[in-house]
């Protein structure tokens, strides 16, 4: 079945220690997302791929880098994380970028200790 | 600045009964709008969507309603079932804030629990 794999499922890393956050696809969309999810918040958007073409939010802090080598492919990385960034984070797909539905992955919980 | 807000955190239901689930949200760009369910551990799913253009979409049990003057939607789940029983998040995409594109906005989400 085609869907959107992220790994690993959880992650524990140490407050500043770098840390990636994968993500593969196999409905050959063209787009890709990356959202943070605290306990009972919305889903915030932190940036998106639409094909090479990066895009950031603008309230994305710096910290948080991302990286599509394929159209397969997209990652995650925190520099130093904090006790902030602790969250789920969320990836998902969609075939172009205007009313669309996005499938997501089953998510990558982050803590930071 | 939250534009899309479900209200309600929590909903209790009783099995075979009617799930009224409710969103509003405050940018008039806003032009598709989307349900989704997430269980625990597990990424949100799409359940049903509705363009501006429509003010209702039926899909078995899911029923959305789109009220624009209101600037409210609702989702309908007839009869609920204990399987019903997870987050559902609703979603607003639209071309506003000076993007090209029409980026999805969710609410907080609602817990909805079906009681056998």
């Amino acid at each position: 079945d085609a869907m959107v794999i992220q790994n690993p499922r959880y992650q524990v890393t140490q407050f500043g220690k770098p840390v990636t956050l994968s993500c593969s696809q196999t409905l050959n969309h063209n787009v890709m997302y990356w959202y943070q999810q605290k306990s009972s918040q919305a889903p915030k958007l932190l940036f998106h791929y639409y094909d090479k073409d990066f895009n950031n939010e603008a309230d994305t802090p710096d910290n948080f880098q991302s990286r599509r080598p394929n159209t397969s492919f997209c990652f995650l990385d925190i520099r130093s994380p904090g006790l902030g960034d602790a969250a789920m984070y969320l990836c998902a797909t969609s075939k172009g970028r205007t009313n669309e539905k996005l499938f997501f992955g089953s998510g990558t919980q982050l803590s930071v200790l | 600045d939250q534009q899309v807000k479900q209200n309600s955190p929590s909903l209790s239901v009783q099995e075979g009964r009617i799930s009224i689930l409710n969103c509003d949200y405050t940018n008039s760009m806003f032009d598709y709008f989307l349900w989704y369910k997430k269980y625990p551990a597990e990424g949100p799913t799409f359940l049903i969507s509705i363009s501006s253009i429509k003010d209702k979409n039926e899909d078995g049990r899911f029923t959305v309603f789109l009220n624009k003057s209101a600037k409210h939607l609702s989702l309908h789940i007839v009869p609920s079932q204990p399987g019903d029983s997870a987050v559902y998040f609703c979603a607003a995409s639209g071309v506003a804030g000076g993007t090209s594109y029409g980026k999805l906005t969710f609410g907080q989400g609602t817990i909805l629990t079906v009681h056998p």
